[in-house]
């Protein structure tokens, strides 16, 4: 079955820096990606959607300023929060488009990030 | 916009008992899904829906499918202290533009089955 991994699993930074998360498809193509945050407790909230080989697409109140996404491969989506605050904490998911199982979402395992 | 709205959001079960967690959406789509989430993990999938009457089951757990009401239940049978998580539905947007083949979450049912 498809596979998606993200790294790191867990990080725990100062505020006001910055934090790259890696999401890999990892035995298939993945044209889209998608970024969900989760709070906890709470649903899955869609941030944006990253295209490979064009620019991410953001949900409405995601500043995309902050939350920096770039598909530069058809296997590797990466989420970098730019100084980063203490409301940033929060468990980062995302999840990767396999066109050859009917455009299945196939989830990673997640990233909790604690901002001190 | 698409909703999706999920009762009950809190499920205190005893072991052995029946239940249902039901997932109602606003407006049209194609397909609709059942993840599991354990405390500090991802999702895990349990089930796709496609159609009208689509009914799956996977050991104690069954979700069935109503298009025309925009309603999908999740039957739980004979629960068991494993099944302690938390469930979502959530709908795929297909009715096209932007927001095209984006998934939108319930709200969650956190499930605890108690001995």
């Amino acid at each position: 079955g498809a596979v998606v991994s993200q790294h790191p699993s867990w990080v725990i930074c100062k505020s006001g820096t910055s934090v790259k998360i890696e999401c890999r498809s990892l035995d298939f193509q993945a044209t889209t990606m998608f970024w969900y945050r989760q709070f906890p407790k709470q649903s899955l909230m869609l941030m944006a959607t990253s295209n490979e080989g064009s620019k991410a697409t953001y949900e409405q109140g995601v500043e995309k300023d902050k939350f920096l996404i770039n598909h530069a491969s058809l296997t590797l989506s990466t989420l970098t929060v730019t100084s980063a605050h203490p409301e940033d904490s929060s468990f980062y998911i995302c999840s990767a488009k396999d066109r050859s199982s009917y455009n299945e979402q196939f989830f990673g395992p997640g990233t909790r990030l604690t901002v001190l | 916009e698409l909703k999706v709205e999920q009762n009950p959001l809190f499920l205190s079960m005893q072991e052995g008992k029946n239940y249902t967690i039901y997932c109602n959406y606003s407006t049209t789509s194609d397909r609709l899904y059942w993840y599991r989430q354990d405390p500090g993990k991802s999702l895990e999938s349990l089930f796709v829906l496609l159609s009208n009457g689509a009914v799956k089951q996977e050991g104690r757990l069954m979700a069935s499918l109503d298009t025309k009401a925009r309603l999908s239940t999740l039957h739980i049978t004979a629960a068991v202290h494993d099944l302690s998580a938390t469930y979502f539905c959530a709908v795929r947007n297909s009715a096209g533009g932007t927001s095209y083949g984006k998934l939108t979450f319930g709200q969650g049912t956190i499930l605890t089955v108690h001995p």
